[in-house]
């Protein structure tokens, strides 16, 4: 299994602002991903944080308004720039075992943009 | 268009009442997944059905994945206040282990 913490685990920011997330995970991994999910939704896969590349965005996601940095197998970050209440969700970040193919999620942030 | 869609999106039961969650999409599944995710946690996997037809139990929650592998289900027998969740199921993109997210089904179980 995989042990990941989240910092913050809550903010409140102002709207133009930008906030970043982090995601430690207890053990190297390969795979990392980043979610949203928005206030009473489901979740939806922001990128895919490669460690020693760019991230992969999914459709509707771009790297201006959610940088996300992957300096090594245990951490990355995720930016949410220039914020607007619609950015108000909740971001998790989620690693895959190799091993045995199951995905493990942090228990999330939960951002409200003002 | 969802390529997952689940009902109901909302279900409050009483404690010891059966109920069951439905997930369904026009696209034949290779493997589905289900997770429950409680408030300030993230979701947390269930169960992975990968064959036609397939069932598999987890205490009071049984799992189907239909013949023809478009649908699946879960059912809580005596639901607990403790099934208290989200509950979603999820298909696994074999290329990277991305996974795509059902609406999620909101259960609500009263003492």
């Amino acid at each position: 299994s995989a042990v990941i913490s989240q910092k913050p685990s809550r903010d409140i920011c102002q709207r133009g602002t930008s906030l970043t997330i982090q995601c430690q995970v207890d053990s190297q991994v390969t795979m990392m991903f980043w979610y949203r999910q928005q206030p009473g939704q489901s979740l939806t896969l922001i990128a895919t944080a490669n460690q020693g590349s760019e991230a992969t965005y999914e459709s509707g996601f771009v790297i201006d308004k959610f940088p996300i940095s992957r300096p090594n197998l245990t951490f990355s970050t995720l930016t949410v720039s220039n914020m607007s209440p619609e950015d108000s969700s909740i971001y998790l970040c989620s690693v895959t075992d190799g091993r045995t193919d199951t995905q493990y999620f942090g228990p999330g942030t939960r951002l409200t943009v003002l | 268009t969802q390529l997952l869609e689940q009902s109901p999106q909302f279900l409050s039961i009483q404690e010891g009442e059966n109920l069951t969650v439905y997930c369904n999409s026009s696209s034949v599944f290779s493997s589905l997944q289900w997770y429950r995710q409680e408030p300030g946690e993230g979701p947390v996997l269930l169960v992975t059905v990968v064959t036609g037809g397939e069932v598999k139990k987890l205490k009071r929650l049984t799992f189907q994945f239909g013949d023809a592998r478009k649908d699946s289900s879960l059912h809580i027998t005596a639901a607990q206040p403790g099934d208290t969740g989200l509950y979603l199921c999820a298909l696994i993109k074999a290329a990277g282990n991305k996974l795509t997210f059902g609406g999620g089904t909101r259960v609500l179980v009263k003492p």
